[in-house]
């Protein structure tokens, strides 16, 4: 199984300050035939199911704000978030798609 | 636009089966992949299992032994049982829908999106 780690656990962050989280995998997950990182980024806020962000490791989903952003490729990836919101108060998880079993790193809970 | 919405018991006795269904709406059961993923109270996501309409399947060898993942493309909707459970099974268990593109070496499953609400099961006598 690929086992994915995210740090940190949980960070503070001031209004409109910037938010980095950090993924690596325990095995690239780029596919170097087609040059694509099969890792997704969810934001879950409480009571709510997980949303998707961000795919193939940089692409933002549509209607997403972009202030968040994705970069990385292979086994180390971040999620940055340019100018924290007061809505952006979730818990972010990676996760990676480039096999199975489908893994997800343990989540980074953002806090004003 | 596609809705998940997930359907069961929220409490489960020990030793017996969790038995969800995922009902579609705004879309068709007959494409796309979909998937269970459940999430123990305060905790992290875990991937279960996926299946496409053809019967294609696919789950995580950590609950292979007691999982069982079917669809019925007349109700439009899938389903997952969950047998010899215990506390440890105790989770909100949603559904999504698994987006198919780009393949790599071994998969041509991408991320899941949309997601149910999801649904708390709770295991205790």
């Amino acid at each position: 199984d690929i086992v994915m780690t995210q740090s940190p656990d949980s960070l503070a962050v001031s209004l409109g300050e910037r938010a980095t989280i950090n993924c690596k995998s325990s095995q690239s997950v780029l596919y170097s035939s087609n040059n694509k990182n099969y890792l997704a980024w969810y934001q879950q806020k409480p009571g709510q199911p997980p949303k998707v962000l961000i795919y193939w490791a940089s692409t933002r989903e549509s209607g997403v704000p972009d202030r968040f952003s994705g970069s990385g490729s292979g086994t180390d990836f971040t999620l940055t978030i340019s100018s924290l919101q007061a809505e952006d108060v979730a818990v972010y998880y990676c996760q990676q798609y480039y096999n199975t079993p489908f893994t997800f790193g343990p989540g980074t809970k953002v806090d004003i | 636009q596609v809705q998940l919405q997930e359907s069961g018991p929220g409490l489960v006795k020990p030793s017996e089966t969790l038995s969800l269904t995922c009902t579609v709406s705004g879309g068709s059961v007959s494409s796309y992949y979909w998937t269970w993923i459940r999430q123990p109270p305060g905790k992290g996501l875990e991937w279960i299992g996926y299946i496409y309409y053809t019967g294609s399947i696919n789950y995580n060898p950590s609950l292979r032994s007691r999982v069982t993942i079917s669809v019925d493309t007349s109700k439009n909707q899938f389903s997952l049982k969950l047998s010899s459970v215990t506390a440890a099974d105790t989770a909100v268990y949603y559904c999504a829908r698994v987006q198919v593109g780009y393949c790599s070496s071994t998969s041509c499953l991408n991320w899941f999106d949309p997601w149910g609400q999801g649904t708390l099961v709770t295991v205790s006598s």
